[in-house]
């Protein structure tokens, strides 16, 4: 079974505008850890934001946030004031249970682009 | 500051053959993981260590193995090669007991299968 759900193959947003991509994961865990990862067409997977099962708050890192709604299992990913240097492939982890060295599932990815 | 290092960055290899690639993780990260990117899809995990001990093991085909050396570099080595191997294959380290749950991944190595 699929366990990290994005819903949205592609996006678009207009440069300066805010996006959400979404992100919802299944887990009977009640440890685990959420991550967001950016993938430009370089290759390379850019770390952009982590939360914690147990974390209250909402992580934020920049211009990204993750509005994580734990009852819901969802960790979509906020983007404010997009810029072109965000179009890119856009990754959503988990990593399951208490152990640090589990191993982290991807989601499919959404594509963003961002219009000037 | 340093970052996990793949070599080769480009490989291309015919069918049948074998292929090794290697992964030097971040000074002081003593878990690796390895992920396979086939085009236009999410990274598949393949196989983790702890350690140089095996962690965890996800969709690794018998024709590969792995191990994580004395140094903590890790190395994939892939036999039998076939078309459908072709693909980005990322390494990513992490201390096990950090407090930050970053995974660091390297810049992944391109494998062409002809």
């Amino acid at each position: 079974a699929q366990k990290i759900t994005q819903t949205q193959p592609g996006m678009f947003v207009q440069e300066k505008e805010a996006v959400t991509l979404d992100c919802t994961y299944d887990t009977s865990d009640q440890s685990y850890g959420l991550f967001w990862y950016k993938q430009p067409s370089s290759g390379e997977m850019i770390f952009l934001i982590y939360q914690g099962s147990y974390d209250e708050q909402n992580a934020t890192e920049g211009r990204y946030s993750l509005n994580f709604q734990k009852a819901r299992k969802s960790a979509n990913l906020v983007i404010s004031a997009s810029q072109l240097g965000d179009s890119a492939m856009y990754f959503c982890a988990m990593r399951e249970g208490p152990y640090n060295n589990n191993d982290m599932r991807f989601g499919a990815g959404t594509r963003l682009t961002v219009k000037p | 500051a340093a970052g996990v290092i793949q070599s080769p960055r480009h490989l291309i290899k015919e069918k049948r053959e074998t292929a090794t690639l290697k992964c030097y993780p971040i000074p002081r990260h003593d878990t690796v993981y390895w992920y396979q990117q086939g085009p236009g899809q999410d990274p598949q995990f393949l196989i983790s260590f702890y350690e140089k001990m095996q962690s965890d093991k996800g969709s690794i085909p018998d024709r590969f193995s792995a191990q994580q050396f004395s140094d903590y570099h890790s190395e994939l080595n892939m036999s039998s090669l076939e078309l459908g191997d072709s693909a980005l294959y990322f390494c990513a380290s992490r201390i096990n007991r950090a407090r930050n749950e970053k995974l660091f991944f390297g810049s992944g190595t391109q494998l062409s299968v002809l």
